[in-house]
């Protein structure tokens, strides 16, 4: 099974400030469609999980564009331009490439305002 | 959309069934995943289902604790357990996402959620 880490586990952010959240896995998502089976997901407090990028680097409809998802093979980044006070919540990264499968989510980031 | 069935409390050894119904969508060309969030904790995969032909797969450590089906002519997934424990207390999310082969990504909609409380 893939196992998927991220760090930090808790990220107080300041509004205004860029942010970022890493996530690795223990093997490579570099699908041979070259794809990176790689997605991120934002649970707001007591709200259902939202998508905000798939496949690596694609933003799903309607996210910000101050959102970007970077990273290739094993290394992934969430960046957040300029953190506004409504991108309060959780952050999961989920490996894409075996579904579905154990541990496919990552522990999860907790960001919230300094 | 993604509409599911409303909270729910049973006893240990009951029965449950929970759904999950679409709008808006082509139902039958959409993968359907289910996914547990324990209280206070992340988020697990139980298992997807292509209601097109009801193939199904779980994850591991949910294989012969649930069941996934679906009713195609209604555009609505569903899980049930037969024998309900107090370690299936959670809230189960239903979304939609997009499978090749054993790779599913991009799930763009998701319900509600359904909370499940089993206790005596």
């Amino acid at each position: 099974d893939i196992v998927m880490t991220q760090s930090p586990l808790s990220l107080p952010v300041t509004p205004g400030e860029p942010a970022s959240i890493s996530c690795t896995s223990s093997q490579s998502l570099l699908h041979s469609d070259g794809f990176n089976y790689l997605d991120w997901y934002m649970q707001k407090p007591g709200q259902s999980p939202q998508l905000l990028i798939y496949l690596g680097s694609n933003r799903a409809s309607g996210v910000p564009d101050r959102f970007s998802g970077s990273g290739s093979g094993t290394h992934f980044t969430l960046s957040i331009s300029r953190v506004e006070a409504e991108d309060v919540g959780v952050y999961y990264c989920m490996q894409a490439l075996q579904t579905p499968s154990p541990n496919a989510f990552g522990p999860g980031t907790k960001v919230d305002i300094k | 959309q993604l509409v599911q069935s409303g909270a729910e409390v049973k006893k240990p050894g009951e029965s449950l069934k929970i759904s999950c119904k679409g709008s808006g969508h082509n139902f039958v060309t959409y993968w359907i995943g289910w996914v547990r969030q324990m209280p206070g904790k992340g988020l697990e995969w139980v298992g997807i289902i292509y209601p097109g032909d009801s193939d199904t797969r779980y994850s591991p450590s949910f294989q012969g604790q649930v069941t996934i089906s679906a009713d195609k002519s209604i555009n609505t997934a569903y899980m049930q357990w037969s024998s309900l424990k107090a370690s299936d207390t959670a809230m189960y999310y239903c979304a939609v996402g997009y499978c090749s082969s054993t790779s599913c990504s991009k799930f763009d909609y998701w319900g509600q959620g359904t909370l499940v409380t089993v206790s005596s």
